[in-house]
């Protein structure tokens, strides 16, 4: 039992240039989540997917497209890499029902140069 | 809108000394409040969910409180392996699944 896991670890990107981040979960979650993580502004959420079939945008969504491929897989895509995109990036997964905790993945940290 | 304030943003303590971190909380109907561990790279760790005042729930050396506009998360006889940053989230009603995140409270242990 794996939990969430996150593809890659770390990647380099130039400006301009394009990437998706995959995520997937063993849990049998109905809902995921992407959040960016930047020192001194704590976690931020991205996109979500509350049930496989939908997709909503969260507080930073500006920059990013994601799809969630079937009940295990929410990938997040970044078309168009800026630097201000540099961040840690962490999928969550959780029911949409209580008791409503998120458990998270361990991090791809992408550097945008 | 819902906002978090965790306080202090950094705490050191000696291996043995009891503390306590503070979550200040504001939300249109609470739903849940979430207690976290995150340990350099890498993901926070689910620690406890709080659904009402006067609600406590403990793990080990960690007890975590809620009142109606706070939460504690009380760290008894520490060691050096509690060193993490603790994060607190609120979930309300009108949030739809967002969690809202505080900062953290990083804390360090020394022997």
């Amino acid at each position: 039992n794996a939990g969430v896991t996150q593809t890659p670890k770390f990647q380099v990107l130039k400006t301009g240039q394009s990437m998706t981040l995959q995520c997937a979960q063993d849990m049998n979650h109905n809902s995921m989540y992407w959040y960016r993580q930047d020192p001194g502004m704590g976690l931020r959420l991205i996109y979500y997917s509350a049930s496989e079939g939908t997709t909503d945008k969260g507080e930073v969504p500006n920059g990013y497209n994601v799809s969630r491929l079937n009940k295990r897989e929410f990938s997040l895509r970044l078309e168009s890499a800026a630097p201000s995109q540099t961040s840690v990036y962490f999928c969550a997964s959780s029911e949409y029902e209580a008791p409503y905790e998120q458990y998270f993945g361990p991090g791809t940290r992408l550097t945008v140069t | 809108e819902d906002q978090v304030t965790q306080s202090p943003e950094a705490l050191r303590l000696q291996e043995g000394e009891s503390s306590s971190l503070n979550c200040s909380y504001t939300v249109s109907g609470l739903r849940g409040l979430f207690w976290y561990r995150q340990d350099p790279g890498k993901g926070p760790e689910f620690l406890f969910t709080l659904y009402s005042a006067g609600e406590e729930k403990e793990k080990e050396r960690l007890k975590a409180t809620l009142t109606k506009k706070e939460s504690f998360l009380h760290i008894t006889a520490p060691k050096p392996e509690d060193s993490a940053t603790y994060l607190c989230a609120v979930l309300g009603s009108n949030s739809g699944y967002a969690l809202n995140f505080g900062k953290g409270t990083s804390l360090l242990v020394t022997p």
